[in-house]
C-alpha cells in the first residue's frame, strides 16, 4: 500500500531563514502532489499542488519540488516569519477521483 | 461563501451512543470527503461521494460507522454504538482537486 513519510520532529528555525520540509514516498507513481497547512483546532488548508511532469512550483515565499526517480517533495518556505509557524502535510492522489492520501505533517515553529 | 461547514464543533458522549456529525460542502463542489484526524494514525480518508453518489468507503473502520449525502448541499457520517476508540477530530471536506476542509468536529466517547 502507498506510504508517505515526513519528518515526525518538529522543525525549528529562525526568523528570516528558509524552512525545507521533506515528503517521500512509496509503492506509488501520483500524477500530483499537494501541500497543506494546518493550524491547532483547524482544518488542513491548501496550499500548491506539483504534477508529475513539473519539477518545480512557486507561490509568493513558497517553493515545492518533486523527483518522481526519488520519490519525494521538498517544500521550502523563504525568509520565514513567526506566522508561518504551523503543522504542514503533503498529500498524494490515490488514482481514485480526487481521493488524496496525507501524511501526518511536520510541525515547523520559527523563532523570532 | 461560508466555506465547508461542519456541526456541532465538539461532541461528547459516552460509549454506545449514536452520534450524527453534519458537513455543508462548498456549493458547486462535485465531490465530499470525510477524514478522521488522530495523533497516531495522522488524517485518514473514511469514505468520499462524487455527485452525491459514495464512491470509495474502504476506509470506514467498520459496520458501525455509515455515511450518507442526500443531497448536494448536505452530508452525514453516523457512528452507531460510539466507542472511546472513536475519539478523534472528523473533517469534511469539498473539492476540486485541491480540497477545501470544514472546521472538523472533536468527538469524545467516554
Amino acid at each position: 500500500s502507498q506510504k508517505i513519510e515526513q519528518n515526525s520532529e518538529a522543525l525549528n528555525i529562525q526568523e528570516g531563514k528558509t524552512a525545507t520540509l521533506t515528503c517521500n514516498y512509496t509503492n506509488y507513481s501520483p500524477a500530483y502532489l499537494q501541500w497543506y497547512r494546518q493550524d491547532p483546532g483547524r482544518g488542513p488548508v491548501f496550499l500548491l499542488l506539483i504534477r508529475e511532469n513539473e519539477k518545480e512550483k512557486r507561490k509568493e515565499r513558497l517553493k515545492v519540488t518533486f523527483d518522481t526517480t526519488l520519490k519525494q517533495s521538498l517544500f521550502h518556505i523563504t525568509a520565514s516569519q513567526p506566522a508561518d509557524s504551523a503543522t504542514y502535510l503533503c498529500a498524494l492522489d490515490t488514482n481514485s477521483g480526487y481521493a488524496l492520501n496525507f501524511g501526518k505533517g511536520t510541525s515547523l515553529l520559527v523563532t523570532p | 461563501d461560508a466555506g465547508v461547514i461542519q456541526s456541532p464543533r465538539h461532541e461528547v458522549t459516552e460509549m454506545g451512543q449514536e452520534v450524527t456529525l453534519r458537513c455543508k460542502p462548498i456549493s458547486g463542489h462535485d465531490y465530499l470527503f470525510w477524514y478522521r484526524q488522530t495523533m497516531m494514525r495522522g488524517l485518514e480518508l473514511l469514505i468520499y461521494f462524487n455527485n452525491n453518489v459514495p464512491i470509495d468507503d474502504s476506509g470506514m473502520p467498520e459496520d458501525r460507522f455509515s455515511a450518507k449525502m442526500p443531497n448536494a448541499s448536505f452530508s452525514t457520517l453516523k457512528i452507531q454504538p460510539s466507542e472511546p476508540r472513536d475519539s478523534a477530530v472528523y473533517f469534511c471536506a469539498s473539492s476540486g482537486v485541491e480540497q477545501f476542509f470544514g472546521p472538523g468536529t472533536r468527538l469524545t466517547v467516554l
